[in-house]
């Protein structure tokens, strides 16, 4: 099983700053990662898939690069409507495997 | 509107049986492979089971093979999964998931239900 790991955990950031997610693939994973971001009391929405594509609707100021083992997600200038939790998922192989989960917070 | 609909959900004692279902609209049902996805309170989210959009192909996390069971009617643009043996790590609310891409294998979950609900207790 390919184990994903996200970090950091939590990440505290203003209003208007970036914001840098990492997610690590215990193996390569190729360019067969998602990204969904999840607010309380909702289902996932897919926001990045095959690593750097943007899904349909997802605004500019998120974008996903990497590959094999190392993949990020940065949301340029966050807004607040971005506060949320936000999963990595490789779809490269089976099982199916998400990360842990980081929390984007208000700092 | 491409939506998922899911239902079935409720209270259950362990060792019981559920079958949820996903009605799908919007979109060529029997294009596309869907999943199930759980997501136990306050945690993340576990994939649990996938199906080709034939039906001919499943797929299943070791937690639950041999117990659950995975299934579509492209009839009906139906998803289903039935639940025997509910452990109390059941407990969780339950996703249909669309994959992204048509006939696709290796694609990322696109549109995603609102879930529904499973509890495990006596």
């Amino acid at each position: 099983e390919i184990v994903m790991t996200q970090s950091p955990a939590t990440l505290s950031v203003s209003p208007g700053e970036r914001a840098t997610l990492s997610c690590r693939a215990s193996q390569s994973v190729s360019s067969n990662l998602a990204w969904y971001q999840q607010k309380p009391g909702q289902a996932p929405r897919l926001l990045i898939y095959d690593a750097s594509t943007r899904a349909t609707g997802i605004p500019g100021r998120f974008s996903g690069s990497g590959s094999g083992t190392e993949v990020t997600l940065t949301i340029s200038s966050l807004q607040s409507e971005d506060f949320a939790v936000y999963y990595c998922q490789q779809y490269n192989d089976w099982p199916r495997t998400f990360g842990q989960g980081t929390k984007v917070e208000i700092k | 509107e491409v939506q998922l609909v899911e239902s079935g959900g409720g209270l259950v004692q362990p060792g019981g049986s559920l079958r949820l279902s996903c009605a799908a609209s919007g979109f060529i049902f029997s294009s596309y492979a869907m999943s199930w996805v759980r997501q136990a309170p306050g945690k993340g989210l576990e994939w649990v089971s996938s199906i080709s959009g034939s039906g001919g192909t499943t797929y299943y996390a070791d937690s639950v093979r041999g117990r659950f069971t995975i299934s579509r009617d492209n009839s009906k643009n139906t998803l289903y999964l039935q639940m025997n043996g509910l452990r109390g790590e059941g407990t969780a609310v339950y996703y249909c998931a669309k994959g992204s891409m048509v006939r696709g294998v290796n694609d990322a979950f696109d549109i995603w239900g609102q879930g529904t609900m499973v509890t495990v207790s006596s």
